[in-house]
């Protein structure tokens, strides 16, 4: 099962920033979350990921709360193919070679 | 393009025919894995390969499926006698070695089964 939680939706105005919450309340130490995206009937996009530091990359942020248990997903300025179902993951620092599990993911809409 | 490539991107078969799919990997990455999702779902881990040698593999992956990888490059997905339930997109990602090196897809083949 996935060890995260998500909305099922979000929306957004195009422009604007998207703000993804996820919550990994029982996050261990060696844990990183990732974020991939998969627009309609493409493969899931790598976006991002963390440890315990914010991170930044030309597609978007991380923001990991300092206790580990929640962290926010920001598009800064979000277009119309930003429009997506954004998953949240977490992932051990050895477990390299192993699935990622996917739970349902927030989809999210950006409209003109 | 250097992203992982998928092949065919749709695929429409009879039920009880076998099927076999061809993923070639970004260049330079060792591991290899295949997924599974169905409508609505989040995509389900199949197998995975370290080069050659398949190393993990899910429960959802029944004895009609076979993976290879031979010589650690492209690798395949058969299915043998496809049944309805075989319906789903089947996804290729791969990754380098090293950890928490994030895994990179491809678009997928779409198998229907009528």
């Amino acid at each position: 099962d996935a060890k995260t939680t998500q909305p099922p939706s979000m929306d957004c105005a195009e422009g604007r920033a998207a703000n993804l919450p996820c919550n990994h309340s029982t996050i261990s130490g060696n844990e990183y979350v990732y974020w991939y995206r998969q627009i309609h009937s493409q493969g899931p996009q790598y976006i991002i990921h963390g440890l315990k530091n914010n991170e930044t990359n030309e597609m978007a942020s991380l923001i990991i709360t300092e206790d580990r248990k929640s962290s926010t997903l920001i598009l800064p300025h979000a277009t119309l193919r930003d429009t997506a179902v954004y998953y949240c993951i977490v992932r051990g620092f050895n477990q390299a070679g192993t699935a990622l599990i996917f739970g349902k993911g927030t989809t999210l809409s950006v409209s003109s | 393009d250097t992203g992982v490539s998928q092949d065919p991107r749709h695929k429409i078969t009879k039920r009880g025919q076998n099927v076999t799919f061809r993923c070639d990997p970004i260049s330079e990455h060792n591991r290899l894995y295949w997924y599974r999702q169905t409508l609505g779902q989040g995509p389900e881990f199949l197998t995975y390969f370290q080069n050659e040698a398949q190393l993990e593999k899910s429960r959802l992956l029944s004895d009609r499926f076979s993976a290879e990888r031979p010589k650690g490059s492209f690798s395949t997905l058969e299915i043998q006698r496809t049944e309805q339930g075989d319906s789903a997109m089947y996804l290729c990602a791969s990754s380098p070695t090293g950890s928490n090196q994030p895994q990179h897809f491809g678009d997928g083949t779409r198998l229907s089964i009528l």
